[in-house]
């Protein structure tokens, strides 16, 4: 069985400053893990996937992720936020022989400030 | 090569009627997955479906919930007799034939609201 756990429901920073989403995984078999933003009132847009290549995973707008078997993370970061960082950020699962089966986490509201 | 498109984006209705959603698949893929996002929530996985076959149902409720993907057209998602609880943004997200964790794209969801 697969299951993800956001850690933090609300993240509040500084533009400019870091922005740091944690996530931890449970998974019986190879696990796929994502990264998806929504902003509000539309649909999600893939932002990171990693697929047991390399464990650190760059994705769009400056986002990136490490995968670290070991502690079963795979944390979001980004150096420095925008204003338009501000949305929903889902971290999902997904077995390695499961298709489509994607499970969310509850996801992590980041709110950025001037 | 447009992507996953869901129509209608809103739908409003009215205690006991029937609600459908709408979804149709980037070219070339014919898997598609509903999923249900509840207010506060993540989404949960509701159903998979092939052309003409129903793969995973795993996620539907018991009752008053159907889907359907035709060899032509696109995959519809019925829900007979409307509540409250049914208002939530509903998304279909598409994948190619082969086996894949990579090619999933997400359409923009329909917002269902009952009253």
């Amino acid at each position: 069985a697969q299951s993800v756990t956001q850690l933090d429901s609300h993240v509040s920073v500084s533009e400019g400053t870091p922005v740091l989403l944690r996530c931890n995984y449970s998974s019986s078999y190879s696990p796929s893990l994502f990264w998806y933003v929504q902003h509000p009132n539309k649909g999600l847009q893939l932002l990171l996937k990693y697929t047991s290549a390399a464990t650190l995973v760059k994705g769009i707008n400056g986002f990136e992720a490490e995968f670290k078997k070991s502690e079963t993370s795979f944390h979001l970061t980004k150096p420095s936020a925008h204003m338009s960082d501000a949305a929903e950020y889902f971290c999902v699962v997904i077995e390695g022989d499961s298709w489509g089966k994607f499970q969310f986490g509850a996801g992590t509201q980041v709110v950025v400030t001037p | 090569n447009a992507g996953v498109m869901q129509n209608p984006r809103h739908l409003v209705r009215r205690r006991g009627q029937e609600a459908r959603l709408r979804c149709s698949p980037m070219k070339g893929h014919s898997h598609v997955y509903w999923y249900r996002q509840l207010p506060e929530e993540g989404l949960k996985f509701m159903v998979y479906l092939q052309k003409e076959n129903i793969i995973d149902e795993s996620g539907m409720p018991k009752e008053r919930f159907s889907a359907e993907f035709p060899k032509e057209g696109p995959s519809i998602l019925r829900i007979q007799q409307v509540v409250r609880g049914d208002s939530a943004a509903y998304f279909c997200a598409s994948s190619p034939p082969e086996r894949s964790n990579y090619g999933y794209t997400f359409g923009s969801g329909t917002r269902l609201t009952v009253v």
